[in-house]
This record gives structure tokens, sequence and C-alpha cells, in this order.
């Protein structure tokens, strides 16, 4: 597609509930990305996916928090049991393997855990 | 792990005065981008940074990368209302993902 397509916009679970969010990330873009933004403040990396290889899960807050990337394109970051802190905007982003370009970042998913 | 720091958090402005938002990393970088978010937007990629004492424009925005690599800055020269947003600064070190700063928020005021 033209662009990052990241659903659904909006979700509201109850706590206790298991989430998942899709990004469907730009045709071609090998390099995938999930960043989360709470209110007000700055983008905190989750997870990395490059092409094959195994992804960097360094910023996984939790065991809560797992993703993965079918067929080296759309990904799904899911998270178990939420809590209230996991409140927050989940951006996704894709980019060209080379370290020259930027990053295409989603709309985002708009999580209220209630 | 790799920190990025950026100063101020807030700033208002008149129309018409200068901005300027600072970016400092823990650790050398590789490379430096900038993004804008809009409010209530994504961010969106700006420019970025390679070069040692790099210094790039885009009409009114001059983006500089430091002489040892570790720090940047993003001036905006007469700022409009259409600049209003967060501007977020992101270094690349040894990692393969970019880091991001906690971003400055610009208002300004007509």
């Amino acid at each position: 597609g033209a662009g990052v397509s990241q659903s659904p916009s909006n979700k509201v679970t109850e706590k206790g509930k298991d989430v998942e969010l899709r990004c469907d990330p730009i045709s071609g873009h090998t390099a995938l990305y999930w960043y989360r933004q709470s209110l007000g403040q700055g983008l905190e990396f989750l997870i990395y996916f490059q092409g094959n290889s195994a992804p960097d899960k360094s910023g996984l807050p939790s065991d809560r928090f797992s993703a993965e990337r079918t067929g080296g394109s759309v990904s799904t970051l899911t998270i178990q049991r939420t809590q209230q802190e996991d409140s927050a905007v989940y951006l996704c982003a894709s980019s060209l393997v080379r370290d020259s370009y930027g990053y295409t970042f989603g709309s985002g998913t708009r999580l209220t855990i209630v | 792990g790799q920190q990025v720091m950026q100063i101020p958090q807030y700033q208002h402005v008149q129309e018409g005065e200068d901005f300027t938002t600072y970016c400092n990393s823990s650790t050398t970088l590789s490379n430096i981008q900038w993004y804008k978010q809009r409010p209530g937007g994504h961010p969106v990629f700006l420019i970025q940074l390679v070069k040692s004492g790099e210094v790039k424009k885009q009409k009114r925005l001059t983006f500089q990368f430091g002489e040892a690599k570790k720090n940047s800055s993003l001036h905006i020269t007469a700022t409009q209302t259409t600049d209003v947003g967060t501007y977020f600064c992101a270094g690349r070190g040894s990692a393969r993902q970019l880091t991001f700063g906690s971003g400055t928020q610009l208002t300004v005021l007509p």
C-alpha cells in the first residue's frame, strides 16, 4: 500500500483481556518496528524485525508482550492479560533496510485499558 | 544502553520568533534523524544527518550534527503557526533501531 496501515485505530478493552494490534507495512520495506507512546511522552522502542532475521525483542517491557511478523510483511503485536499501564498509542513503522532511510510511521492504535 | 536527551521539553514562541531544540546522546551516533509530530498525528520523517559537523537546510529549518557526532540541533527561523507540533530527534548507535529523544513540544502564538 501507499503507507503503513495499522488496525484498529482505537481499542478499549477491560483489564486482564488479551489484545492484538495489526500493522501492514509499506510493500518492499524489510524492516518493521513497534514503538509505544504514552500521553505526551516520547517513543519507547518495543521490537524490531528485519527480513528473516531473528527479531530484536530487547524493548518488550514484559513477557505479556509478544509480536510476530508473517511472511516478512504483516506484523501482529499481542498483549496478554492487559494492565492499565499498557494504555498508550502503539505505533508501527517500516523502512528500507539501509540506514539512510527514515521511518514511515502508521497512524497508530490508541489502546485504552479500563 | 543508549540514551538520547532532548531539551527543552516545551517551548512557547510568538509567531515570527526563532526556535531551537537540542539533542544529546550518551554515545557516539552513526547518524541522527529528525521527526515532526503534529498534534493528534504520528511522527513524520524530516531529515537524516550522517557526517560529523554536517549542516542541512529545509526552507526555514536548519539541522546540525555535532563534530563528535553526539549532539544535534534543529533551528527554525521566523516560526509560523504551521510549525506547531512536537519535534523528535532519533539517534542510531550500535543498535539498528533508532532511539528517540523525549521531544520538544513547540507552541506558536499568533
